[in-house]
């Protein structure tokens, strides 16, 4: 299995530009995740999938942030308009229903807005 | 809400034992993990303990389970430069599906 794949691994955007970050979560894995790394506040979940269907989107940090997961082997999240303390870089992760399965991360994608 | 607490820094000379603490508030949790983030790359589950346990070790691996003081540590045996990254601590709730991470501690391996 390939693992999590997201793309792109690098995006740099300006500031007011819509920005979409996808992510192709392991076959089989019912649950998706979507995280967001920074030096100063660490990893913080914004927003979980469970079956294709959003669960808590508490972490979502404003309006301007959406994620879609139209079908059980794709999800996207959307910024728009984007700003440059969005700047972060963004993980996917995916696990299957049972608590002791590991959560599988991707490789990231570093947004920078300027 | 939940929290999990880590050191930023720890620094240890190659081939001594590194000891990682985490402290978490939720007294619900269920599972507690370790991972391991590499320069560039995403975490990888190290390992985990339920929180049943007291201990739980693999090959250079120990993790110790406090469930009183809701504290967590994974001690590395003969630490190796191959070690240096962040490492993770975070736990899960009965009543959840998420995980909450730790701040992360960046683990520097020096010769």
């Amino acid at each position: 299995d390939a693992g999590v794949i997201q793309s792109p691994r690098h995006e740099v955007t300006e500031m007011g530009q819509e920005v979409t970050l996808r992510c192709k979560p392991i076959s089989g894995h019912d649950y998706l995740f979507w995280y967001r790394q920074t030096m100063m506040r660490g990893l913080e979940l914004l927003i979980y999938f469970n079956n294709n269907v959003p669960i808590d989107d508490s972490g979502m940090p404003e309006d301007r942030f959406s994620a879609k997961m139209p079908n059980a082997s794709f999800s996207t999240l959307k910024i728009q308009p984007s700003e440059p303390r969005d700047s972060a870089v963004y993980f996917c992760a995916s696990m299957t229903g049972t608590r002791r399965s590991p959560l599988h991360f991707g490789n990231g994608t570093r947004l920078t807005v300027t | 809400g939940e929290d999990v607490e880590q050191s930023l820094f720890l620094s240890v000379r190659e081939g001594d034992s590194s000891v990682i603490n985490c402290t978490y508030t939720d007294s619900s949790s269920t599972y507690l993990y370790w991972y391991k983030q590499e320069p560039g790359a995403g975490l990888q589950l190290l390992t985990y303990i339920f929180s049943n346990m007291d201990m739980k070790q693999d090959q250079r691996l120990t993790v110790l389970l406090n469930k009183k003081d809701k504290h967590l540590s994974l001690r590395i045996a003969d630490t190796q430069t191959g070690d240096s990254a962040i490492y993770f601590c975070a736990e899960a709730s009965y009543n959840t599906d998420k995980l909450i991470f730790g701040t992360g501690t960046r683990l520097q391996v020096f010769p």
